[in-house]
């Protein structure tokens, strides 16, 4: 059974970082680009971040560029984002997703781990 | 950046036909993939590519696509479906982003 657990969520001031953590099971995690999916309190989805299946490749949305970071580490079948220079905006559940051929089909889904920047 | 748009909300009576949109620049050259969401619940992926359907996903779900339009259709919808329903796909930029649209909140009247 695929699974996906995000942790590392909490509470955090504004300019604050923050490592979010997605471990996998169930299936070759290194075959599998992933990505981060973020959803503000009462809002829609939005699209963070994707990396490829070794780790070579990385993209990001533009209100994160520059402060987020992607990586995996196929060892340990875990996907990270770490979240610097965190803003109120960024305030939302992180979610981890299975892209499952490269073309952002995101198969499945973790359970979301909440970001709260708050002073 | 790419933007796909969609209503945000429709209304469809039990066991009637509804059809939800969503439209964007991207999806002349990818397909859509729309994911179903209930309050408090992670998004699941309902249907991807040309027209498939994970499994265990009902078959009164379809999808469709025509220019820049992508269409999510359920036929005979059931209590169950009302729900946030999401489209997504890559962007055509060629650096691989992606982009959701603003999402469709669904009742079952």
């Amino acid at each position: 059974e695929v699974q996906l657990v995000e942790s590392g969520g909490g509470l955090v001031q504004p300019g604050g970082s923050l490592r979010l953590s997605c471990a996998a099971s169930g299936f070759t995690f290194s075959s599998y680009w992933m990505h981060w999916v973020r959803q503000a309190p009462g809002k829609g989805l939005v699209w963070v971040s994707r990396i490829n299946s070794d780790g070579s490749s990385t993209s990001y949305a533009d209100s994160v560029k520059g402060r987020f970071t992607i990586s995996r580490d196929n060892a340990k079948n875990t996907l990270y984002l770490q979240m610097n220079s965190l803003r109120a905006e960024d305030t939302a559940v992180y979610y981890c997703a299975r892209d499952r051929d490269g073309y952002h089909v995101n198969d499945y889904w973790g359970q979301g781990t909440l970001v709260t920047v708050s002073s | 950046s790419s933007e796909l748009t969609q209503d945000p909300a429709v209304s469809v009576a039990l066991g009637q036909t509804v059809r939800i949109t969503c439209q964007g620049d991207s999806l002349r050259s990818y397909y859509a993939s729309w994911y179903q969401q209930k309050p408090g619940q992670a998004p699941v992926l309902v249907i991807y590519g040309k027209n498939n359907r994970p499994s265990g996903i009902p078959d009164r779900f379809s999808g469709s696509s025509s220019g820049n339009t992508a269409s999510l259709t359920i036929t005979g919808a059931q209590a169950e479906d009302e729900a946030d329903y999401y489209c997504n796909s890559r962007d055509s930029s060629g650096n691989h982003l992606g982009v959701f649209g603003g999402g469709t909140k669904l009742t079952v009247l």
